[in-house]
């Protein structure tokens, strides 16, 4: 158990329609990152926050915004949704925002159709 | 930019028989590098990593890495697999000194056979 709590665990929803994903990072952790997972990209960087600022964004579309809460939970939101966002959506957290391990969530599997 | 490439999408060994998973980065900068497990309906695992302290290195579960500069290499190997590893392994590569922001290669799933 990485200690990072991911909601849901699976999400069907359909094509234009808006949702949230919710991560609790481990606790002590103020660095929350969103990776998605799909067959065609792989892994891919969405964003990372730090003690509640945003910090670096890779590929996210501007359909997804994050944020992080005082509380350090974050939240990824995903609207507009299409087919092609069908994916493994992780949260992974660290202490710090260097080099510090990453512990991965399970997941939040994500069912467009 | 930083690349990773993983030579092989699956690699199938012999219980027993040692485990050799290829990485290939690209970095313009001295690389942290690293090596993910993931398993089935699971999120991933840090393995190891490498951040120029020594170049070989020692993670969990009896893996190892060995960083070569010349070759541009971070190849995981385990002297003898067990049925327990079959799952699908990722190299990844940090950008600049923001470890968590990963550049992931596309993984490579492993197989053991009894």
């Amino acid at each position: 158990d990485s200690g990072v709590t991911q909601t849901p665990k699976h999400l069907i929803t359909a094509t234009g329609q808006r949702v949230t994903l919710r991560c609790s990072p481990r606790s002590g952790d103020l660095s929350v990152y969103w990776y998605q997972q799909s067959l065609d990209q792989g892994l891919q960087f969405l964003i990372h926050y730090y003690n509640g600022e945003e910090r670096a964004k890779g590929n996210i579309l501007e359909r997804f915004s994050a944020q992080q809460f005082p509380d350090l939970h974050s939240e990824l939101n995903l609207s507009s949704l299409e087919l092609g966002d069908s994916a493994l959506y992780f949260c992974a957290s660290s202490v710090a925002e260097d080099n510090s391990p990453l512990h991965f969530g399970n997941g939040t599997r994500l069912t467009v159709t | 930019a930083q690349s990773v490439t993983q030579l092989g999408s699956h690699v199938s060994v012999s219980e027993g028989a040692l485990v050799l998973l290829r990485c290939n980065y690209s970095s313009s900068v001295p690389p942290y590098l690293f090596w993910y497990v993931q398993y089935p309906n699971q999120g991933l695992q840090l393995l190891l990593k490498y951040t120029s302290a020594a170049t070989l290195v020692k993670g969990i579960n009896g893996f190892e890495a060995e960083f070569k500069k010349s070759e541009t290499s971070f190849h995981l190997t385990k002297p003898s697999a067990h049925m327990s590893d079959a799952a699908e392994y990722f190299c990844a590569v940090s950008e600049g000194n923001q470890g968590g922001k990963l550049i992931f290669g596309q993984g490579t799933e492993l197989s053991v056979k009894p």
